[in-house]
């Protein structure tokens, strides 16, 4: 069966503190894979998605950056975080051309 | 562009059944996806519409109707386990959209 991780669950950071944060899905290849931001009682927000290694599509300009190193693996980076970076980060999975996505655990995010 | 409107808040009694709407507006319609997401959790899915219809899940059901272009979560026998908020996604040839969700309160 498929799983996916994300890590860690929680985490507090200064403003102006670098970021990054890790995605790994496993069961499965060639997965789809996206990372999403949801303020707190608010929506999803698709961030970034990717369909492949190294191919990275950025639905929202911003101080964020993801990369894609392997098939199974997908970063979230940031230079310098910013008071409203503040979030829960959620990952997740679909295979091609279905309707389903699978999301991780999640990542709270406090910059302070 | 696209865009989903769902209600932002339902109240329901414990064993009644209750019925989320999503109208959508969007090109490229593939199909209408349903998730769930209790307070401080990770969102699940519940159910894709592809065609037209209704899918029935146990106590869950989803319904499309691709002309209307709209759909709806039906939950029956409520449960207080139920209380979570719940998100419809259009399918496109593109990553999901989502509705900003309907938070679903039962009581007692």
């Amino acid at each position: 069966s498929q799983t996916i991780h994300q890590w860690p669950a929680t985490l507090v950071q200064p403003v102006g503190s670098p970021l990054s944060l890790e995605c790994t899905v496993e069961g499965t290849s060639n997965p789809n894979l996206y990372w999403y931001r949801q303020a707190a009682g608010r929506g999803l927000q698709l961030l970034f998605y990717s369909v492949g290694i190294g191919q990275i599509s950025s639905e929202v300009p911003q101080n964020l950056s993801a990369s894609r190193p392997q098939d199974r693996q997908f970063i979230l980076s940031s230079k310098k975080l910013l008071l409203s970076d503040s979030g829960f980060y959620l990952c997740a999975w679909s295979g091609v051309g279905v309707g389903e996505q699978f999301f991780g655990p999640g990542t709270r995010l406090t910059v302070l | 562009g696209q865009s989903l409107e769902q209600p932002s808040e339902v109240t329901a009694v414990e064993g009644a059944i209750v019925q989320i709407n999503c109208t959508y507006q969007t090109s490229g319609f593939y199909g209408l996806s349903w998730y769930q997401q209790h307070d401080g959790g990770a969102p699940t899915f519940l159910s894709y519409n592809a065609l037209d219809g209704l899918e029935e899940t146990g106590r869950f059901s989803s319904f499309l109707s691709r002309s209307d272009s709209y759909g709806y979560l039906l939950l029956q026998e409520l449960q207080m386990k139920d209380s979570a908020s719940y998100f419809c996604a259009v399918r496109r040839n593109t990553p999901l959209v989502f509705g900003k969700g309907t938070r679903l309160s039962v009581i007692a």
